[in-house]
């Protein structure tokens, strides 16, 4: 079992949509989580960070970890054409490297 | 403010053949990994440096060799390039601290023939 699993994707949904987002873990000692945004042939970019368990909100995005669960959640209201991106959840537990999950394509059609 | 830098963007080898992907960042960030990304497989980590003067094997090592020449350059060399190595490879960096943002370069996409 890898350490994180993400749904593989791709996703397509209308504009205007919420959009969930999923990954899974199994190491105990992560405890930041994060997501990234990768657009079309460019470097990914930090989205949003949480630490341990409980919600963060920024805008449209909210960032969702349960560390009972192992598993965390990026939620997008009102979803617009410029979400369309791969979006990559990354955690870390004591040391400086961090684990990417595979990422899921998304494609907000207008 | 560049950021992070690489080159070349695209490189096309024959197999056999070898070959240094160049990186360097103006931030005066401490750390500084790389990355390959290939479909379906996510963001791969082949080697990192914690700090000026250290490197340490990632995920996915073999094949590669990697200098830290200096706190801004960390360069990945591919020796004998490999079919299997056809992938886009990033270059990130870090100052450090909780989340241990990663500030990503643009990308080099590598074919290997």
């Amino acid at each position: 079992q890898k350490e994180v699993e993400q749904d593989p994707g791709p996703l397509s949904v209308p504009e205007g949509a919420i959009v969930s987002l999923n990954c899974t873990y199994s190491n105990s000692a992560f405890q930041y989580f994060m997501w990234y945004r990768q657009y079309s042939r460019k470097g990914p970019e930090l989205l949003m960070y949480t630490y341990s368990s409980g919600n963060k909100e920024d805008g449209r995005f909210t960032a969702q970890v349960d560390k009972s669960s192992k598993y965390i959640s990026l939620f997008i209201r009102d979803s617009q054409p410029s979400d369309s991106a791969t979006y990559l959840c990354a955690m870390r537990g004591g040391n400086s490297k961090l684990t990417f999950g595979k990422g899921i394509t998304l494609s907000v059609r207008p | 403010n560049a950021g992070v830098t690489q080159t070349p963007k695209f490189q096309v080898l024959k197999t056999g053949q070898s070959m240094t992907l160049q990186c360097a960042q103006d931030m005066n960030h401490n750390s500084m990994y790389w990355y390959r990304q290939d479909p379906g497989m996510g963001l791969r980590l082949i080697y990192y440096s914690a700090s000026e003067g250290t490197t340490d094997k990632g995920e996915v090592p073999n094949g590669y060799n990697v200098s830290r020449l200096n706190k801004r350059e960390f360069s990945l060399r591919l020796e004998s390039a490999a079919p299997s190595q056809t992938s886009v490879y990033f270059c990130a960096s870090t100052s450090g601290g909780s989340y241990n943002e990663q500030f990503f370069g643009p990308g080099t996409r590598l074919t290997v023939l």
